[in-house]
Order: C-alpha cells, then structure tokens, then sequence
C-alpha cells in the first residue's frame, strides 16, 4: 500500500530551527510537495521538490532523497506566525497526490 | 501566484436541502479540480477528483448521488451537496491544478457547512 509518515506534532521555541521530516512509501513518484495549514484555513503550497537536494525559499527549505524515500523542511528563525500544521504529500506514478497526516508544529515564545 | 476562489465561505443550511459550492480558478486554467473534506482535527480526505468536461472519479466510501461535481469550464467546479444532513456539517475545500501551474495543487479558501 502507499504510505507517508510525518509526525504528529512538534514543539520549537521562537528564533529557533526545526526540521520536519517525511517518509513515504508509494507506487511511483512525481514529486514532493509541502504545504503549511493554519487552523481553520485552507493549506497554502510552500514547496515542490522532484529531484533530489535541497531547495531553498527564504525560511523555508526542503530536501529530497528519493532513494531513501525522505524528505524533510527544515524551518529557520521560526516565528509565532509558523504555528500551523505542515502536510506532506507525494505524488505517485497516476499523478495522485498521496497526502500526509500532517506534523502540527507549536512554537512557544 | 496561482489563486482559487471559493464561494460561499459559510453556509448554515436546514437538514434535507441541498448546497451548492462553487470552486474559479482566477489566474489558470484548471484541466483537474480536486474536493477534499476536513472534519475537526482531522486530515484532509480527498473525495473526487474532476477533470474538466468528464465525469468525477469518486473515492471509496463518497456517494456519487450524494456528493454532484460539475466541472464544466477550466475555471469552474460546482459541488452540490444534496439532501444535506448534520453528519455532512465540515469543511469543504477545492484545490486545482493544471495549465500554468502545473503539477501543483493550489487551494481555495474552504467551505465550512454547518446543516442544523
């Protein structure tokens, strides 16, 4: 069956780094994708990586190793805004998106 | 960036009538629109999937009848929930993909129905 797992929640103080990690197991891969969900809102695209290595957007980075079926985003000077859930998802080999239970990550001052 | 419109944002509907959802792209052309649901603290569960002028590919456990997905522009996908009861109060979020954008999946701002 596919699978992806990323943990339930995570906790990082204000400034500080945090790195989310992601495994999957899935029928095919078409990419990664990460997308942050404030609560109550819809999610918000942050990040696509189909090859492997690490693809910096500001804050936000995120990495690929597709041999290992891994991928993490790493979050840098982490601000009280940050606190939301973070969802992984793949896409297998019918374009599907298989979705992650997602990470909630709770910043504290 | 890419943007999708949802409308209404709320609705709070009577037990037996049905609600229609309504999910634009505004900026690209949508070739697959996608209906998730989210029930309070939950993940997003996909429910269909709809390509523009074909029929919604359901996912297992979604009733067909229950749940009517129009997709009939590439910027426009209806969802009508019909003969609406309390256990389908959630949030109803559309995404889209295609066109410009790609792969990528960009979401609407949700739907939060509330049937008393």
């Amino acid at each position: 069956g596919q699978n992806i797992d990323q943990p339930t929640e995570m906790t990082a103080t204000e400034g500080a780094i945090v790195q989310i990690n992601c495994t999957y197991q899935t029928s095919g891969f078409n990419g990664l994708f990460w997308y942050q969900q404030h609560a109550g809102e819809a999610p918000t695209f942050l990040s696509y990586n189909v090859l492997d290595g690490l693809e910096e957007k500001g804050r936000f980075s995120s990495f690929l190793s597709r041999s290992k079926g891994y991928s993490y985003l790493l979050l840098k000077e982490l601000q009280m805004k940050d606190s939301a859930s973070y969802l992984c998802a793949v896409m297998d080999s019918n374009y599907q998106l298989i979705w992650g239970a997602g990470t909630k990550l709770i910043i504290k001052p | 960036g890419a943007v999708v419109s949802q409308h209404p944002s709320w609705v709070i509907c009577k037990s037996g009538t049905s609600v229609k959802i309504e999910c634009r792209s505004l900026d690209f052309q949508a070739t697959t629109m996608f209906w998730y649901r989210q029930f309070p603290k939950q993940s997003l569960m996909l429910m269909a999937t709809s390509n523009e002028g074909s029929k919604a590919t359901y996912e297992q456990g979604v009733e067909k009848d229950k749940f009517l997905i129009n997709h009939a522009s590439l910027t426009l996908s209806t969802l009508t929930v019909t003969s609406a009861h309390p256990e389908d109060s959630s949030f109803y979020i559309c995404s889209a993909r295609g066109g410009s954008v790609g792969e990528t999946q960009y979401f609407g701002p949700g739907t939060r129905l509330l049937v008393l």
